[in-house]
């Protein structure tokens, strides 16, 4: 079973386009996160949510929102996508926001042409 | 602000060639410090979590030692299968609890 799953894993689209991306943890986890790994596989934190509360915004456009319809979902939705938001987008998960380990899902690779 | 700074950027062993990697960092209150592994394609691994200073963890062929400034993750008689990307990352003491990753070493086992 996959503890942190997003989809899709690939997504190509153009710029102007709105696009989501979907994450679900099946841990039981409080504490869900966004993560973006640019090209030189810098992996910088977006966003956290501890039981569905914003805990973390980190100099993030608004056109990117994250929505968490309970603990085990979040999801990402990105607006008038640019061209350097291509990156890779990992969902994670941990146990409290307090030092727990986080565990990461599998990637979601973003494409803007 | 917390900083993570791993060396060096790659490496490349034979196999059977011990090395240790390493992950200088600064941080106001260390709660935890992580390793993780990341193969190409994937997510971040877990491997171990370090919170005092002259705390190690080991697994299989890899070690993890701490002191208050580093840390250095011990690569024993490494293999093939062991290539892969190695994060640090430090959990401060800050009240926002944000994750800072290093930019990683990318090892390279030959046969």
């Amino acid at each position: 079973d996959t503890a942190v799953s997003q989809t899709p894993k690939y997504l190509v689209t153009q710029m102007g386009n709105d696009k989501s991306i979907k994450c679900e943890q099946n841990l039981g986890h409080d504490t869900m996160y966004w993560y973006k790994q640019d090209s030189k596989k810098f992996l910088k934190i977006m966003f956290s949510y501890n039981n569905k509360e914003l805990i973390i915004n980190e100099t993030v456009p608004n056109r990117f929102s994250p929505k968490s319809p309970d603990k085990a979902h979040l999801n990402l939705h990105i607006n008038s996508l640019e061209l350097g938001d291509s990156a890779v987008y990992f969902c994670a998960s941990s146990q409290t926001v307090a030092g727990n380990t986080i565990y990461f899902g599998e990637g979601s690779w973003l494409t803007v042409v | 602000e917390d900083q993570v700074t791993q060396s060096p950027e790659a490496l490349r062993l034979q196999e059977g060639e011990s090395s240790s990697l390493n992950c200088s960092y600064t941080v106001s209150g260390l709660r935890g410090l992580f390793w993780y592994r990341q193969d190409p394609g994937k997510g971040p691994e877990f491997l171990f979590t370090l919170y005092s200073a002259g705390e190690e963890k080991e697994k299989e062929r890899l070690k993890a030692t701490l002191t208050k400034k580093e840390s250095f993750l011990h690569i024993t008689a490494p293999k093939p299968e062991d290539s892969a990307t190695y994060l640090c990352a430090v959990l401060g003491g800050g009240s926002n609890y944000k994750l800072t990753f290093g930019k990683g070493t990318l090892l390279t086992v030959n046969p």
